[in-house]
């Protein structure tokens, strides 16, 4: 079963708009964490923003933002003020542990949404 | 720059070959994972290295595998190639006591 689903293939966006990319996730873990990766074209991964299952605020870093609804299970990236820059695949992606020992866990990553901005 | 190097960038080699993937973790992380991206499976966990120990295995097939040497760099060996090996490994490292996980650029292996 597939535990990250982001339903969105591709979005476009105005240059200056805010964008929402979704992402809803399945685990029986109480204790899991979301992830929000950038892949431009060049092809990196870039960490932008983690939610941990506990954690009681909405994380925010910079332009980004998570809004985590833990009982929809959902955690969607917000980006502010979209700039051209922006234009790559978004990953989402889940921390679940999968041994008992500290330390030990792997990211489970959804299949991606192509955002382009538009000047 | 996340911190995390990989060799090499690109790599091309034939079917049945072996090839060694070389990611060095970011200052004083512990852990290395590595991942393949491909585009009919995308992004897949293939294995954890946790201060030289194995601590976790995914989807890694029996023709590949890894360590993680005292210097913490780490090392991932793919051997018999076949086409469908051809993807985007990445190498990513953490923390101890953090789960962000930091990705290399990534070694492009093509097999032809």
């Amino acid at each position: 079963a597939q535990k990250i689903t982001q339903t969105q293939p591709g979005m476009f966006v105005q240059e200056k708009e805010a964008v929402t990319l979704d992402c809803t996730y399945d685990t029986s873990d109480p204790s899991y964490g979301l992830f929000w990766y950038k892949q431009p074209s060049s092809g990196e991964m870039i960490f932008l923003i983690y939610q941990g299952s506990y954690d009681q605020q909405n994380a925010t870093e910079g332009r980004y933002s998570l809004n985590f609804q833990k009982a929809r299970k959902s955690a969607n990236l917000v980006i502010s003020a979209s700039q051209l820059g922006d234009s790559a695949m978004y990953f989402c992606a889940m921390r679940e542990a999968i041994f008992s020992g500290a330390g030990s866990y792997q990211l489970t990553f959804g299949k991606g949404t192509k955002l382009s901005v538009i000047p | 720059d996340s911190g995390v190097t990989q060799t090499p960038k690109h790599l091309i080699t034939a079917t049945g070959q072996r090839v060694t993937l070389r990611c060095s973790p970011r200052s004083g992380d512990l852990s290395v994972y590595w991942y393949q991206q491909s585009l009919d499976q995308g992004l897949q966990f293939l294995i954890q290295y946790y201060n030289g120990e194995e601590r976790a295995k995914g989807n890694i097939l029996e023709r590949f595998s890894a360590q993680q040497f005292p210097d913490l760099h780490s090392e991932l060996n793919l051997s018999s190639l076949e086409l469908g090996d051809s993807a985007l490994y990445f190498c990513a490292s953490s923390a101890k006591n953090s789960y962000e996980q930091y990705f290399g650029p990534g070694t492009r292996l093509t097999v032809t």
